[in-house]
Order: C-alpha cells, then structure tokens, then sequence
C-alpha cells in the first residue's frame, strides 16, 4: 500500500526557534507535494506545494523535496505560538484506477512555547 | 476564493439511521473526495469522484455509499450508521491532474452515533 510517513511528535520548539518537519514517501513516481497544517477542530488548510526538487520559500515557511530519496521537508523559521497546530504531509499519489489523489500523512503535532 | 461547503458543522445521529453528509464546492473541480480523520489514524480516503457519476472507493469504503449527481455536489452515505462510525469527516476539491492539483477542505462535519 502506497504510504506517506511522519513523525507524530509533539515537536516542541521554543519561539523564535527554527522548527523542522519531515515526511518520507513510499510512491517514487509521485510528482505533487503539500504540506496542510491543521488547528485542533478545524479542516486543513494549505500552506506549500512543491514540485520540483530543492527548496521552496514563502515567507517564513521553506519547503524541501528530495525525489531521490523520496523526503519532503518543511521549515518554520521565527516560530511563534500562533504556529502550533498538526502539521500535514500530502502527496498525490496514482490509484489503481489512475487518478491521482492525495494520501496523507498521520501529521506532526507542533508546539511552539513561549 | 475557493469555497467548499459541508452542510453540517455536527451531526447525532442514532444506530441504524441512513444518514446524509453533503458537501458542494464552488470552483468547477472535476474530483472531490471523502475522508474521516480519527486520532492517531491521520486522514484515510472513504470513496472519491473524477466526474459527474464517477466514483472510486478509497481505502476505507465500507458501510458507505456515495452520489455525484452534479459537478459541484458530492454526497456521503452512510447505510445504516454505526456507532465506529463516530468521526470528522472532511470533503475536499481538486483540478484533475498531476501538478497544481491541491486539495481544499470544507470546514468538516464532526458526526456522533449514539
């Protein structure tokens, strides 16, 4: 079964810190990559893609994809409080039938303390 | 903006009742999808849907059905609801394809059997 690994944490990092959020993949011929991150009792939201290898920044947030070793990353710099929430791993992964469709990871819990 | 709207922010329902989530979305999006999100276990795909009429089972397709009887509506099922079937459910939409085709949540349905 194809899969979308992280770690469930908590990661916690102290405000101001850079945090860093990891997620491996099982589907090499994957292509489209998404972090959502997800407050306590609200959808997810989406805050990067990525598509091509390297790195990836908007504003605070960097996102990294490595194909070849089959890891997506993403970085938090200048973590504040208001940043603690679950964190979201997707990547469109190819269904028997053809399409693809988003498999998410179980999702990293963030907290970011003062 | 892309919207996507549930009909219900909570549902209870009792054992045994066929229960109806709708879910519609305002932006021409040719997939739209169903998922439960249960602690620990992250997101886990129940049925999805390519076009008008077309569906696929996800990975976690029993005791549901769905309809898709028009482009921007898609609807989940539930036969005969199940008290394991105590859960967040989330719709979300996306563009076909492989690149550029994140997925956007309505803001999810928290349903309870009792």
């Amino acid at each position: 079964q194809k899969e979308v690994e992280q770690n469930s944490g908590p990661l916690s990092v102290p405000e101001g810190a850079i945090a860093s959020l990891n997620c491996t993949y099982s589907d090499r011929g994957s292509q489209s990559f998404f972090w959502y991150r997800q407050y306590s009792g609200k959808s997810p939201e989406l805050i990067m893609s990525i598509y091509s290898n390297g790195d990836k920044e908007d504003g605070r947030f960097t996102a990294q994809l490595n194909k070849a070793s089959q890891y997506v990353s993403l970085l938090i710099r200048d973590s504040q409080p208001s940043d603690s929430a679950t964190y979201l791993c997707a990547v469109n992964m190819k269904r028997p039938g053809g399409s693809y469709i988003p498999t998410f990871g179980r999702g990293t819990s963030l907290i970011v303390h003062p | 903006d892309v919207k996507v709207t549930q009909s219900s922010r909570y549902l209870v329902k009792r054992t045994g009742e066929k229960v109806f989530l709708e879910c519609v979305q305002d932006m021409d999006h040719e997939n739209m999808f169903w998922y439960r999100q249960d602690p620990g276990l992250g997101l886990r795909l129940i049925y999805f849907s390519y076009d008008v009429k077309m569906k696929e089972k996800g990975d976690i397709p029993e005791g549901y059905s769905v309809s898709r009887e028009k482009k921007e509506r898609f609807s989940l099922i539930l036969e005969s609801a199940s008290t394991n079937q105590t859960s967040m459910y989330l719709c979300a939409s996306s563009r076909t394809g492989r690149v550029n085709t994140e997925a956007f949540f309505g803001q999810g349905t928290r349903l309870t059997v009792v």
